[in-house]
């Protein structure tokens, strides 16, 4: 079992409503949780970062936690044909390693 | 520009030669990682440089691979008598604190060297 889980989509979004990606993990001892986008071809890039149980809100991007369940959402608001890429999320585990899933590809139709 | 720079940005060789992967990081950054990925994969970690010592290389999946970070900036990524299986794009990355423990999870990634062994 992979540390990070997340559904490899594709997850089809019409332009202007709101994508929900979700992610779970394994390792009950990760803290720190982190959401990365990365475009065909490109590397990675970090949009988001959430350390405590919550909402955190960063424009159109809005990152969720729940410890006890063991769960991560990123929710983006207004969907843009420039939001398709894939999107990661990451967990640093119990020994400090920041580990990845393995992504959500998302699609944005105008 | 200021990013993270890795060259080569593509490399095709043949089964069980060698390869050296280079990776320039952000100017001040004293954490350097290196991570793989595969086609439809996250980033895999490999092994992570505080200054110029390994602090944990249990990434690397056996003893061809090898990196180094003599001066405590570029770093290169070394893998022995290579094999079809590792084809991947390397990505480094670096971050300019480790947090508690030695790591954060805010990484700043070059674009990657896509390695193609034949």
């Amino acid at each position: 079992q992979k540390e990070v889980e997340q559904n490899s989509g594709p997850l089809s979004v019409p332009e202007g409503a709101i994508a929900s990606l979700n992610c779970t993990y394994s390792d009950r001892g990760s803290q720190s949780f982190f959401w990365y986008r990365q475009y065909s071809g490109k590397s990675p890039e970090l949009i988001m970062s959430i350390y405590s149980n919550g909402d955190k809100e960063d424009g159109r991007f809005t990152a969720q936690l729940n410890k006890a369940s063991q769960y991560v959402s990123l929710l983006i608001r207004d969907s843009q044909p420039s939001d398709s890429a894939t999107y990661l999320c990451a967990a640093i585990d119990s020994w400090g390693k920041l580990q990845f899933g393995a992504g959500t590809q998302v699609v944005v139709t105008p | 520009g200021a990013g993270v720079s890795q060259t080569p940005s593509n490399k095709v060789t043949e089964k069980g030669k060698y390869v050296e992967l280079r990776c320039d990081p952000i100017s001040g950054h004293t954490a350097l990682y290196w991570y793989r990925q595969s086609l439809g994969q996250g980033p895999e970690f490999l092994i992570y440089f505080q200054g110029t010592g390994a602090a944990d290389d249990s990434g690397l999946p056996n003893d061809r691979f090898f990196a180094v970070r003599p001066e405590g900036s570029v770093s290169t990524l070394k893998i022995q008598r290579t094999e079809r299986g590792d084809s991947a794009v390397y990505l480094c990355a670096s971050s300019p604190t480790a947090g508690p423990g030695g790591y954060t999870g805010e990484l700043f990634f070059g674009e990657g060297s896509r390695l193609t062994v034949l």
